[in-house]
């Protein structure tokens, strides 16, 4: 049972536009999400994150909007740069662990 | 200094060698965590250590095991591993534990670079 959804593997975006990346989850317990980004053969970074009391964080390029409501989030990113080219991954915390999405891979092109 | 290491890289190993996986922060986190990924899929939870201790074990099977040293170490003995086993295997570490309470922000998470182990 998959508590936490990203239903697109991939997405193309051209630079300068903005990139949408989506997820959803199941599980109303969890109370706290967050993104990590991952380049091949590297260990994923953590980006941004979002507390279950809020529906907005925003930290320079990137905003994490939340609707609890829907149980989904997405992650914006503006403008999209080549450099964000790589996996994203939505997680939520649930009890004492993190629940990890199956991961989209941003492209940007030039 | 606020990274995690991992050593070594990349690991190859037969079906009845023994190894180990190395993992370092020296952030002062309270918790770290084993994880691993296999290609196009989430990183999945093999391990926590909680202020040194063992708290969650995934149901992952004997032949890992995992110790931890001290506060900044955090070791995967490897032993008669199966091909299915070959992945890249994370290290995390946070400043508390993840837990369904308390300050939020420090739960967050920040991952090594991976050991890559192949199993033949």
């Amino acid at each position: 049972d998959q508590q936490v959804k990203q239903n697109s593997p991939s997405l193309s975006v051209q630079e300068g536009r903005i990139s949408i990346l989506n997820c959803d989850y199941t599980n109303s317990m969890f109370d706290y999400f967050l993104w990590y980004k991952k380049y091949p053969a590297e260990g994923p970074t953590f980006l941004i994150s979002i507390s279950s009391i809020k529906d907005k964080n925003e930290d320079g390029r990137f905003t994490v909007f939340l609707n609890k409501s829907a149980k989904h989030l997405s992650l914006h990113i503006v403008p999209s740069q080549p450099g964000d080219s790589a996996v994203y991954f939505c997680a939520a915390r649930g009890a004492q662990k993190l629940v990890f999405g199956q991961g989209t891979r941003l492209t940007i092109n030039p | 200094d606020t990274e995690v290491t991992q050593t070594p890289k990349h690991l190859v190993m037969g079906m009845t060698n023994k190894k180990s996986l190395k993992c370092e922060q020296h952030m002062g986190h309270r918790a770290m965590y084993w994880y691993k990924q296999k290609a196009k899929k989430p990183p999945e939870l093999m391990f926590v250590y909680s202020y040194e201790k063992l708290s969650i074990n995934e149901s992952v099977p004997s032949r890992f095991s995992p110790e931890c040293p001290n506060s900044s170490l955090l070791n995967l003995h490897l032993h008669a591993l199966q091909p299915e086993d070959s992945a890249l295997y994370l290290c995390a570490s946070s400043h508390q534990p993840t837990a369904a309470s308390g300050r939020a922000s420090r739960n967050e998470q920040f991952f090594g670079p991976g050991t890559r182990l192949t199993v033949l």
